[in-house]
């Protein structure tokens, strides 16, 4: 049973350009959680979303950042034109949503912008 | 969300059991109580969690006092792959899905 897959591991962009970070959630899962970890910072919580829904994106910042998760394929977080302070490693985690919130984490997509 | 204190380090011997606290004075009677770990480049990994009573897993022991104010995760036989930064969490049944991470434990495992 795969678990939570993220891509691409790491993801180099330029300032100005666009990042497009993947996330296939667990086998059965359709709750998505996207966090970031900013070097040497602590996780923080962006958005939350189910199929087709954003439930709580209050994490995400107000402007270039955008999240979805389609019918059918991944979750994905875009950030438009990247800026330096947008490197960090963004981890997606999955949830069957019973009655534990039981959350599984991605490896982490690690971008860097130079 | 409800905040929680930990140690912000820990040190212990390989195979030895490993004690980590948490102080959680205002936790409600809907929080759970929920471990995470992150290990060195990962992403972080579900441990453990409980309401009121003691539970036990195949990666650790949650011991919840009888006040529900601390709690403390039991790793019975640290190993080297143990050295990770544990987060205890509290998650309100019913209200936001987020995870809120404070800084956590860093524990360290020597040989």
């Amino acid at each position: 049973n795969a678990g939570v897959m993220q891509n691409p591991r790491h993801l180099v962009r330029r300032r100005g350009q666009e990042a497009r970070l993947r996330c296939s959630p667990m086998k059965g899962h359709s709750h998505v959680y996207w966090y970031r970890q900013l070097p040497e910072e602590g996780l923080k919580f962006m958005v939350y979303l189910q199929k087709e829904n954003i439930i709580d994106e209050s994490g995400m910042p107000k402007e270039r950042f955008s999240a979805e998760f389609p019918k059918e394929g991944p979750s994905i977080l875009r950030i438009q034109q990247v800026v330096r302070g947008d490197s960090a490693a963004y981890f997606c985690a999955s949830s069957l949503r019973t009655v534990s919130y039981e959350q599984y984490f991605g490896p982490g997509t690690r971008l860097t912008v130079t | 969300d409800a905040k929680t204190t930990q140690p912000n380090s820990m040190e212990s011997n390989e195979e030895e059991p490993v004690h980590l606290p948490c102080n959680h004075s205002t936790i409600s009677g809907t929080d759970y109580i929920h471990w995470y770990r992150q290990l060195p480049s990962q992403g972080p990994e579900y441990v453990i969690h409980g309401l009121t009573s003691n539970v036990n897993n195949r990666m650790a022991s949650l011991a919840i006092a009888e006040d529900r104010k601390s709690s403390t995760l039991i790793l019975h036989r640290a190993t080297l792959r143990d050295a990770a930064v544990y987060y205890c969490i509290l998650l309100t049944q019913g209200g936001s899905e987020k995870l809120v991470f404070g800084k956590g434990t860093k524990l360290t495992v020597n040989p």
